[in-house]
């Protein structure tokens, strides 16, 4: 069974703030994603990586898959009340059809 | 371009009772997968349909059952709900030759089981 740990599990911090959420496995992943979802909401994604050691940037949001392709980071700098959520990864093995979501992260950003 | 809909937005159970979700999928898209997501929680891959026939499953007894359409819209049905079955039920679609899996979440329905 392919696992992921998010940490942190909460983070509140105040806007203009850098942070950093980390999404961790033991097991290789051919893709990672990761999505926002507010209350009352579905999650929206926001990104896919797929290359090891691979960076995307996002306005202030830059996401890293691991060299391994078994973890990934995602870090926003300058943050804002509007980046507010809970941030989730999911992973999709090789061929499959089934994406694992990590627990979550609760972010809020306090003016 | 319409996004993913569910209905209904909130639903009331008890025990023992059974329940239809319905899910219409995003213009083009043909796929469509069923999450649960528990409070606090990241959602959980119920099961997946393709050309109107399940195309995977997660964890998750036989109670759980499925059916997609020739429009691709979908049902989740739950039997004998269970206390424990009180969750947000997420459907997502996908496209079509899509390689990497990348889902496109509906706004949920919000079941509790009483």
């Amino acid at each position: 069974t392919q696992l992921l740990e998010q940490s942190p599990q909460f983070l509140s911090i105040q806007e203009g703030e850098n942070l950093t959420v980390y999404c961790n496995s033991s097991s290789v992943f051919s893709s990672l994603q990761w999505y926002r979802q507010e209350p009352g909401e579905g999650p929206v994604l926001l990104v896919t990586v797929v290359t090891g050691g691979e960076v995307k940037k996002l306005k202030r949001l830059t996401f890293q898959f691991g060299d391994a392709r078994k973890d990934s980071s995602l870090h926003i700098t300058a943050a804002q009340p509007g980046d507010t959520g809970l941030y989730l990864c999911a992973g999709a093995g090789a061929g499959s059809y089934q994406l694992t979501f990590g627990k979550g992260t609760k972010l809020s950003v306090i003016p | 371009e319409t996004g993913v809909t569910q209905s209904p937005t909130h639903l009331i159970k008890t025990r023992g009772q059974q329940v239809t979700l319905r899910c219409s999928s995003q213009s083009g898209h043909n796929t469509v997968s069923w999450y649960q997501q528990a409070l606090g929680q990241g959602p959980q891959f119920i099961f997946q349909y393709y050309r109107e026939e399940e195309n995977g499953r997660g964890n998750f007894p036989p109670r759980f059952s499925g059916l997609q359409f020739p429009n691709y819209s979908s049902e989740l049905n739950v039997n004998a709900l269970e206390l424990d079955d009180s969750a947000l039920y997420l459907c997502a679609s996908s496209l079509p030759g899509q390689a990497y899996n990348e889902q496109f979440f509906g706004p949920g329905t919000r079941l509790t089981v009483l």
